[in-house]
């Protein structure tokens, strides 16, 4: 089944720099992939949703690229604030046929930004 | 108004007790699903529902039954709780399938 490796799992930059936390697929018929935010105590919270027919999606302070061929997905903070601290979840969403979807997480990366 | 609520949001149970999960959604979602969070695990599946009165299992459902009786409400049920499922559950619900909505989730210490 689809597997879903995510890097890397602790990242520390200081403010105003970039961080960028890629996830690797295995199946390359997958069509939906997801990026969430958690803060810390907090749920997780959707940031984006990607489609397969879309590389570059701009968000507020951040650009996820989809690169189809090497089936990696990868989440770009362009100047990481403070705020932007918590763990980040890639997530690849998997057919079930009649029973519906299921997203597949990756392990999550802790991000720290540090003033 | 959040949309996907769970309670209780912390429980401390024993060992061999019975402990259940309750999710609760006003998104009018088809689609619910419960997770468990570990560090170094992130978000693993247990059991999903896509329709009231079937559920179905998840990735990791040894140890957890769940029950569906109405589109807005998902249980999570561990009849014989064990240390190993200390953890943090997450309920979500989504309308496609695809995007999922999450609940503010359950931390559960078991003694």
């Amino acid at each position: 089944g689809e597997q879903v490796e995510q890097r890397p799992p602790h990242l520390s930059v200081r403010e105003g720099d970039s961080a960028v936390i890629t996830c690797t697929y295995t199946d390359p018929n997958s069509y939906y992939f997801f990026w969430y935010k958690q803060e810390p105590g907090a749920s997780l919270q959707l940031l984006m949703k990607v489609f397969s027919s879309t590389e570059i999606n701009e968000g507020q302070g951040f650009t996820v690229l989809l690169n189809k061929k090497d089936t990696r997905l990868s989440l770009n903070l362009t100047a990481a604030h403070p705020g932007d601290s918590a763990a980040y979840f890639c997530a690849v969403s998997v057919n079930y046929g009649s029973s519906g979807n299921k997203l597949i997480f990756g392990i999550g990366t802790l991000l720290s930004v540090k003033p | 108004e959040a949309a996907v609520t769970q309670s209780p949001r912390s429980k401390v149970a024993v060992t061999g007790g019975k402990v259940t999960l309750s999710c609760h959604q006003t998104n009018n979602h088809d689609y619910m699903y419960w997770y468990r969070q570990d560090t170094g695990h992130g978000l693993r599946l247990i059991h999903y529902s896509y329709v009231a009165d079937s559920t179905e299992k998840g990735d990791i459902p040894d140890g957890y039954k769940a029950s569906r009786p109405s589109q807005e409400n998902f249980s999570l049920i561990l009849e014989l709780a064990s240390l190993s499922q200390t953890a943090v559950y997450f309920c979500a619900s989504s309308g496609t399938g695809d995007e999922q909505y999450f609940g503010p989730g359950t931390r559960l210490t078991v003694l």
